[in-house]
């Protein structure tokens, strides 16, 4: 249950796209639509941004998409802004009947 | 409002156990299966557990199998985690999680219960 790769930090300035990817293998992330992403602000709940890939739950702004193409997930910020600036973790379920989640991406709003 | 709140956290030694329990209100509880989520300080997110609706499907990480137990009791709106032979790198804060049904992911999380392992 190796953990899925993310790059530790992105950034971005306010009105810009950033991209985060997430990659994994045939056993997570490229063998099922279960891929999600999640916003955590630091001391507060995480937050369901994304699900089965491009999903996006009821009261999520739509500047924030997401797509997969084989093993690698990504979740994309459009127009960034000031309150975007959090940690952000992908989330695969996988042929063991378990989730796995991501290292995690830093965004900084510059 | 649709609210998971947990309790039992605190200070243990390594070997000891503890037991977390996660309150749900404001939803259908029996209706939903749970995580549990958790989170070492300065590390990111883990999943540790799963429990389906009612009780009979329960999966767990690798790295808390065998001594992790996660259970439900559905009349009174209660998720629990045993946990025994405790270790230090058990030290985190532990989520509850709701998982969204039929879409493998989790949609509602508590605010979480700290639990350090230390002698």
């Amino acid at each position: 249950q190796s953990a899925l790769t993310q790059p530790a930090s992105v950034s971005g300035s306010p009105g810009q796209s950033i991209t985060i990817p997430c990659t994994g293998t045939s056993s997570d992330v490229g063998g099922y639509k279960y891929v999600s992403w999640y916003q955590h602000h630091p001391g507060k709940a995480p937050k369901l941004m994304i699900y089965e890939v491009n999903n996006r739950p009821s009261g999520v702004s739509n500047r924030f998409s997401g797509s997969k193409s084989g093993n690698t997930a990504s979740l994309t910020i459009s127009g960034l802004q000031a309150e975007d600036e959090a940690d952000y973790y992908c989330s695969s379920f996988t042929n063991s009947n378990t989730w796995v989640f991501g290292g995690g991406t830093k965004l900084t709003v510059l | 409002q649709v609210q998971l709140v947990e309790s039992g956290g605190g200070v243990v030694q390594p070997g000891r156990s503890m037991r977390l329990s996660c309150a749900a209100s404001g939803f259908t509880f029996r209706s939903y299966a749970i995580h549990w989520v958790r989170q070492a300080p300065g590390k990111g997110l883990e999943w540790v557990a799963f429990i389906s609706y009612d009780g009979s499907i329960k999966y767990y990480a690798d790295s808390v199998k065998g001594r992790f137990t996660i259970s439900r009791d559905n009349s009174k709106n209660t998720l629990n985690l045993q946990m025994n032979s405790l270790r230090t790198e058990d030290t985190a804060v532990y989520y509850c999680a709701r998982d969204l049904s039929y879409h493998y992911c989790v949609d509602v999380w508590g605010q979480g219960a700290t639990v350090t392992v230390s002698s």
